[in-house]
């Protein structure tokens, strides 16, 4: 059974920083793409980040709205994907979600459970 | 950046209802479109992929139609869990969302 688990979630002061994890289990993480996907509250789906395969040289994408800020990586040995997020705005908060991207990213087949992040003085 | 457009934002059906969802990229997708259906606390799932694929373990009563630039759901005989928002997803380029159509049951 395919399982993404996220933690890291909290309450941080804007202009700070935070780091997410996500655990899978269940398929061969290293032969997939991973993203991550945000919801604010009362709103809509956001993409996020991506991260590609060792194939495809661990290559990256970020949404304008966190570009240069946020960093994803990946450590396919704890089958883990990462997403340090810095200078943290009040926008940003939302859960998050670890997606695993299917099909050379062309469909989000699993989802974990989200963590919030809360951005607030 | 391509932009995904749903509609209606909301609507109320009963049950036994057909339900069509409408959603219309900025610019030619071919067919690089998903469709997700989010209930609140849990984690979305896809319902559609390639426009018209249905993912295995949803119903039939669920498909997706379109290319290009429209595209629409339909739920067929519209079930009390069907209660959510749905969600269109583009694919072509980097992926963005639709605005979301929240499915009310009467």
């Amino acid at each position: 059974e395919v399982q993404l688990v996220e933690s890291g979630g909290g309450l941080v002061q804007p202009g700070g920083s935070l780091s997410l994890s996500c655990v899978a289990s269940g398929f061969t993480f290293s032969d997939y793409y991973m993203d991550w996907v945000r919801q604010a509250p009362g709103k809509g789906l956001e993409w996020v980040a991506r991260i590609r395969q060792r194939v495809k040289s661990y290559t990256t994408e970020y949404a304008a709205s966190v570009k240069g800020r946020f960093t994803i990586s990946r450590d396919d040995s704890r089958k883990s994907v990462y997403v340090q997020m810095n200078s943290l705005k009040t926008e940003d908060t939302a859960v998050y979600y670890c997606v695993r991207a299917a099909d050379s990213g062309a469909l989000f087949d699993y989802w974990g459970q989200g963590t919030l992040v809360t951005v607030s003085s | 950046d391509i932009q995904m457009t749903q509609s209606p934002s909301s609507l109320s059906a009963s049950v036994g209802d057909r339900v069509i969802i409408t959603c219309r990229a900025s610019q030619r997708i071919s067919t690089s479109l998903n469709w997700y259906q989010h209930k609140p606390g849990k984690a979305p799932k896809l319902l559609i992929y390639g426009a018209s694929s249905v993912q295995s373990g949803v119903p039939p009563r669920f498909s997706g139609s379109g290319s290009g630039t429209d595209f629409t759901l339909t739920i067929n005989t519209l079930q009390p869990e069907d209660l959510a928002t749905y969600y269109c997803q583009q694919s072509y380029t980097i992926p963005t969302f639709g605005g979301g159509t929240r499915v009310e049951i009467k």
